[in-house]
């Protein structure tokens, strides 16, 4: 496909349940990042890969978030005993290049995941 | 107070109007600004880079002031599919690493 794709694209959850939400990013982009957006707001950054290399996860708000990158390309976001306030949109981008080569990279979107925990 | 802020809005402008959209970001590190248009239950996409010269793009022209800290959107004679939030977003890159900060956005509504 030609754009960033996720899946799947709307998720319920009971409450204490674990969920996975994966990420296609373009063919041959470098980086990877996973975004929370709670309606009415914009994307709240959750972590960032080169690759396979998760260089920044500092945005994850707890232990139950965990995220991989592990050949390079598709990416799974992990959260565990999932609790109410962890319904959102979670949006996955990739861009081109790593940040450190060039700061003004277009980060391509997917439709995201739309998780509901009941 | 968060990193980048914006004015929520909403703006309601008659087609043909001229608006402006104003951001403001606390990290003087940031390096790279940028407009991002999200249209409603979809994902954000691309509206143009900023740079430190400003600039323009048909109908769309952007502007930064390191100074200040600010960075502004105007937009020429509204077209009805303007109508979407438009986000502004801050990178601050730290060695092989970096973080894109988003504003909670500007609700733009073009009416007939």
């Amino acid at each position: 496909g030609a754009g960033v794709s996720q899946s799947p694209r709307y998720k319920v959850a009971k409450r204490g349940q674990d969920v996975a939400l994966r990420c296609d990013p373009i063919s041959g982009h470098v980086s990877l990042f996973w975004y929370q957006q709670a309606l009415g707001q914009g994307p709240e950054f959750l972590t960032y890969f080169q690759n396979e290399a998760q260089l920044d996860k500092s945005g994850l708000p707890s232990d139950r978030f965990f995220a991989e990158r592990p050949e390079g390309s598709v990416s799974t976001l992990k959260i565990q005993r999932t609790q109410q306030e962890d319904s959102a949109v979670y949006l996955c981008a990739s861009s081109l290049k790593n940040l450190a080569v060039s700061s003004y990279n277009e980060q391509f979107f997917g439709p995201g995941t739309r998780l509901t925990v009941l | 107070r968060k990193e980048v802020e914006q004015d929520p809005g909403p703006f309601n402008v008659p087609e043909g109007a001229t608006v402006a959209f104003n951001c403001t970001y606390s990290n003087s590190a940031s390096q790279s600004f940028f407009w991002y248009r999200q249209d409603c239950r979809k994902e954000p996409k691309l509206l143009m880079s900023v740079y430190s010269s400003g600039n323009e793009d048909g109908r769309f022209t952007a502007q930064l002031n390191r100074a200040s800290q600010y960075i502004s959107l105007l937009i020429r004679d509204s077209k009805l599919s303007d109508s979407a939030t438009y986000l502004c977003v801050v990178n601050i890159l730290r060695t092989n690493a970096g973080k894109s900060t988003f504003g909670d956005g500007t609700t733009l509504t073009v009416k007939p």
